[in-house]
């Protein structure tokens, strides 16, 4: 079955450093893929998307661009602040016959220190 | 303001106690759905409903009902609640089952004694 793998966590970075988070998938179809954010007692909520090969997403400073040949989504920033801190999930939505259950990554958590 | 409520926030139960957490959207979608959030374990869907009266399995069913008699409200309904569905509950709903974007509610913590 489909599936998405992120990288561990935590990652911790000074402010203003670059952040980089990897995301790989594996589906059998054309997904679209999605990063959520979820800051701290909150819900997720979508940071970007990208919906077939080579678009490129971005919000807010963060950006993805969807590889399907090397099946990735990795997340980039190129100054991050503290108020970025939050856990990331990765994830790919796609029809398959008659179900949908969109399958997200375990999340990748963010802190990033003044 | 477009948003999808759940409630309670926060709630703590004995082994076998009915309940029922609500879930709410106000944007008219025709998709909804639920996950529970379990450390290292990321999101996973329960149940999830593609218009009102059609509802399906996700991954993790087993322990929870759901019913969508009204396309805003989707209740997630744990009959005989044990301590292993002790997690944080999110409900989303979504326009297109697809390609749009899912608005997640604030979640539900639920421990069960």
């Amino acid at each position: 079955g489909d599936s998405v793998t992120q990288m561990e966590g935590p990652v911790t970075l000074s402010e203003e450093a670059f952040l980089t988070i990897n995301c790989t998938y594996t589906a059998t179809g054309y997904p679209s893929l999605f990063w959520y954010v979820q800051y701290p007692g909150e819900g997720l909520q979508l940071l970007l998307k990208a919906t077939k090969a080579d678009d490129k997403g971005s919000n807010k400073g963060f950006e993805a661009t969807y590889r399907k040949e090397t099946t990735s989504f990795h997340l980039e920033k190129g100054s991050v602040q503290v108020s970025d801190s939050a856990v990331y999930f990765c994830a790919l939505s796609q029809a398959s016959g008659g179900s949908y259950i969109p399958t997200f990554g375990r999340g990748t958590s963010l802190i990033v220190h003044p | 303001e477009a948003q999808v409520t759940q409630n309670p926030r926060y709630l703590i139960t004995v082994t076998g106690k009915k309940l029922t957490v609500t879930c709410s959207q106000n944007m008219n979608h025709e998709y909804m759905s639920w996950y529970r959030q379990d450390p290292g374990l990321g999101l996973r869907q329960i149940y999830y409903s593609m218009n009102v009266e059609v509802t399906d399995k996700g991954d993790v069913p087993e322990g929870y009902k759901v019913s969508r008699k009204e396309k805003r409200n989707f209740p997630l309904i744990l009959e005989s609640p044990s301590p292993n569905q002790t997690s944080l509950y999110f409900c989303a709903s979504a326009q297109d089952r697809v390609v749009e974007t899912q608005y997640f509610g604030p979640g539900t913590r639920l421990l069960v004694l």
